[in-house]
Parts: C-alpha cells; structure tokens; sequence
C-alpha cells in the first residue's frame, strides 16, 4: 500500500509555538499534498510539494520533502488558536496517469491552546 | 459562489433504503471524485469521473452507483443501505494534466450519512 502514515497521530501545543507534523510514504511519487479539516468541515489544500522539490513554504507553513527517506513534513510556525485541525498528506503515485487514486493518510489532529 | 457543493448535509435513514448525494462544482474543473471518510477520518478514494467518463473505481460495492450527467456533477445513488454505509462523503473536483501527477483537489463541506 502507497499510504501515507502521519506521526504524531495527535500533537498539542500552546499558542505560539512550532508545530511539527510528519508523513513518510512507501512507494517512489509524482507529488506530496498536504490538506487541512476543520472539525465537521472539508479538506483545504494547503500545499502541493512535487517530487524535484525539496522545500517548498506558504506563509506559516514549511514543508520539506526527502524523497530517499520517503518522508515528508510540515511546519506551522506561530501556531494559532485557528490552526486547530486534523493534518493530511497525500501522494500521488509515480507514473499515475490518473487511473491511481491520491492516497490520503490517516491525519495529525493538532489542538493549539490559546 | 461556493466552489464544490454538495446536498443534503446531513442524511439519517433506517437500513434497506435508498438514498442520493448530489455535488456540483463550479470551478470548470474536469475531474470529480467520491470519498468516504469513516468514523476514524481514514479518508479513501470511492470513484473518480473525469469528462463524465468513469476513471477510479476502487472495489466500492456496486450497491454504489454515481452519476455524472456532466462535467460539473457528479451525483452518488446507494442501494439497500446498510449500518456500514454509516460515513462523512466527501466530493471533490480537481483539474489534471495526464502525466503530471494530481493536482490540487477542491472538497465540498461534506455529507454525513447515518444509517440506524
């Protein structure tokens, strides 16, 4: 299985400080995305990393890339009462030519604590 | 000017009924799909459509039968509902490049069905 695996499964900080979530995947891929749920809410898209990349940032997000560790992070630095969410990486297949699914992990719910 | 939407939010409904899940997206994008999210947040793939066209069919029981009537819908119909149909449906669209890997996929705010 291509599924990405999250770590921590749950992470709590308190406002202001870095939060550091983790995905490492199995097989060789095009690109990594990471997406955020809001309780009760869909997935956003927060950042898509293709696999000649290695770091790519978004505001307060970083997200590094190692393709040898099949690995993958991201980093929310200033953490926020409002980043209160579960966390997803997603991966795309090497090769897929869209008749392979984006392969989604089982998610870090982070709690940041005003 | 909602991106991706999908009716009824919320679905409660006893075991053996049939029932429907309509998405519409407006964002002129050719690829929808179907996710089921279970009580866990594993989030999986169902179905994707792209230009209508059936492309991801991931092993989803064939009481499951989704609709595109075009490109900007893609409607889920289920048969003989059972408890373990019990889930958060999420569609989704995006807009692919073949051979470029996935792009950005835009989700609807969810459907959350509940079979008692």
């Amino acid at each position: 299985s291509q599924q990405g695996e999250e770590d921590p499964q749950a992470l709590s900080i308190q406002e202001g400080e870095n939060a550091t979530m983790n995905c490492s995947y199995k097989t060789s891929i095009n690109n990594l995305q990471w997406y955020r749920q809001n309780s009760g809410r869909g997935l956003v898209h927060l950042i898509l990393i293709r696999s000649n990349e290695r770091e790519k940032h978004s505001g307060r997000l970083r997200v590094t890339l190692d393709t040898s560790k099949k690995s993958s992070s991201l980093l929310i630095t200033a953490s926020r009462a409002a980043d209160t969410a579960s966390y997803f990486c997603a991966t795309d297949a090497l090769g897929n030519s869209g008749n392979t699914p984006l392969v989604f992990g089982k998610g870090t719910r982070l709690s940041v604590i005003a | 000017d909602t991106a991706v939407s999908q009716t009824p939010k919320y679905l409660v409904t006893q075991m053996g009924n049939d029932k429907s899940i309509k998405c519409e997206q407006n964002l002129g994008h050719d690829t929808m799909y179907w996710y089921k999210q279970d009580s866990k947040k594993f989030l999986k793939i169902m179905f994707s459509y792209n230009n209508k066209e059936l492309i991801i069919n991931e092993t989803v029981p064939n009481r499951f039968s989704p609709k595109s009537p075009d490109k900007a819908h893609l409607n889920l119909h289920i048969n003989s509902l059972e408890l373990g149909d019990s889930a958060v449906y999420f569609c989704a669209s995006s807009q692919e490049e073949v051979g470029q890997g996935y792009n950005e996929q835009f989700f609807g705010p969810g459907t959350r069905l509940t079979v008692l």
